[in-house]
């Protein structure tokens, strides 16, 4: 069965320290991964997309890696600030249709001053 | 920031009430979806659509109904709303990104609107 898991479930760090957010899945055939940003009682805003060539990839203070061996992603945050309390979401997609986009549960994080 | 607009952002209804729910993009994308997701879950695809009239039925069974008679347009129809309703309701749509065939489309969402009925 297609899966994406993420961990932690929920994190709380202090404003300034980095932080990573790992995502695991078993989707296969696999096409690409995306990490979304979602605040509360709002829709997800798309932070990173990438497919299975590439290894890393960056957008400002975020930086998402892509294991395609192991089936393995992460998003790290770096100099973290409170407008980085948000849930953060893993989602991934498998060849053959975007209708089939596979969600994980999320990670929820909370930056405190 | 993603041109994509839901209301209402909040509903509090009775039982057995028919809502529409609206979504309008002012993007031009062909392709708009309805997802659910309950607090801390993972969204559920419930409906889609890939232009006008053509709309599908998601991976999660749904009872409400949704239609595609315009491009910019993709309201859900709750004929009768009961308490198991309840949920965040948010609206997608999409284009397409580099090479279709790699389905690297972003996906852009509208704010969602929370459902509650009582």
């Amino acid at each position: 069965k297609n899966q994406v898991e993420q961990s932690p479930q929920s994190l709380i760090i202090l404003e300034g320290k980095n932080c990573t957010l790992q995502c695991n899945y078993t989707v296969s055939p696999f096409s690409n991964l995306r990490w979304y940003k979602q605040d509360t009682g709002r829709g997800p805003v798309s932070l990173t997309i990438m497919t299975f060539s590439e290894n890393t990839k960056s957008n400002g203070r975020y930086t998402a890696t892509l294991d395609a061996d192991t089936k393995q992603s992460s998003l790290h945050i770096t100099a973290s600030q409170l407008s980085d309390s948000a849930s953060y979401i893993c989602v991934v997609s498998p060849s053959g249709g975007y209708n089939k986009l596979i969600f994980g549960a999320g990670t929820r994080l909370a930056v405190h001053p | 920031e993603a041109d994509i607009y839901q209301t209402p952002r909040y509903l509090v209804i009775g039982t057995g009430k028919k809502i529409t729910l609206e979504c309008s993009q002012t993007m031009g994308h062909d392709k708009m979806y309805w997802y659910q997701q309950d607090p801390g879950m993972e969204l559920h695809l419930i409906h889609y659509s890939y232009g006008v009239n053509s709309t599908e039925k998601g991976d999660l069974s749904s009872e409400s109904t949704v239609s595609r008679i315009r491009t910019e347009h993709f309201p859900l129809t709750l004929e009768s709303a009961r308490p198991s309703h309840t949920s965040q309701y948010l609206c997608a749509s999409s284009e397409w990104g580099q090479g279709a065939w790699t389905t690297n489309e972003k996906l852009f969402f509208g704010s969602g609107t929370q459902l509650s009925v009582l």
